[in-house]
């Protein structure tokens, strides 16, 4: 069965940095994007991170460029989002996906507040 | 950026009847290998997005083929026919044509 596992969230204070993890099972991790995306409470989808299959490439939108780093181990079928210096603005479900959002996590909840 | 500019926000809509929702992209969707990745995806209530369409009009895994995609370039639309119960949600259509990756603003479907 295809899976993505998120872990990894939790309330933080702004400034603060945070790891999350995407589990991977079930297809060939090695030769797939990792998106990491997010939906702030009651708001729309905003994708947040890309990293290419062989972890070369990595893009990322203006709202996080700078803070946010997206990584994948091929050899442990895991994805990571490093995020640092958080901000209440980045208070969200964090969702990884696959390629073309052919499959989707079920989300981990990050909250940034002192 | 690509702005995704989803309409209606909201529907209402009985069991068994039909509804269209559209989906306008601010450029050409079409990649430099030719093909369109623009998707349709659904998020059920406390769940996280599916897939429902890729590619503009391919239907994923295990989607019934009640839900069907058209368009070309700037211009597209999801069609659900005969709507049931477990329709309900809010659809997002989404490009992965150009970064940064970009979302419609979601679509509302309630059922009466």
């Amino acid at each position: 069965e295809v899976q993505l596992v998120e872990s990894g969230g939790g309330l933080v204070q702004p400034g603060s940095p945070l790891k999350l993890s995407c589990a991977a099972s079930g297809f060939t991790f090695s030769s797939n994007w990792l998106n990491w995306i997010r939906q702030a409470p009651g708001k729309g989808l905003e994708w947040v991170a890309s990293i290419n299959p062989d972890g070369s490439s990595t893009y990322y939108p203006d709202t996080v460029k700078g803070r946010f780093v997206v990584s994948k181990d091929n050899a442990k079928n895991t994805g990571y989002l490093q995020m640092n210096n958080l901000r209440s603005e980045d208070t969200a479900m964090y969702y990884c996906a696959r390629t073309n959002w052919v499959r989707w996590g079920q989300g981990v909840m990050v909250t940034v507040s002192s | 950026d690509v702005v995704m500019t989803q309409t209606p926000p909201s529907l209402s809509v009985a069991i068994g009847q039909s509804v269209s929702i559209s989906c306008k992209s601010s450029q050409s969707l079409v990649y430099s290998d030719g093909k369109t990745y623009l998707h349709w995806l659904l998020q059920s209530p406390g769940r996280s997005p599916k897939r429902l369409i890729y590619q503009v009009s391919n239907l994923g895994s295990g989607v019934p083929d009640r839900f069907s995609g058209t368009g070309s370039q700037k211009d597209f639309t999801l069609k659900i026919s005969r709507v049931e119960a477990e329709d309900l949600g809010v659809y997002y259509c989404a490009q992965t044509t150009h970064f940064p990756l970009t979302f419609g603003s979601g679509t509302k479907l309630e059922i009466k």
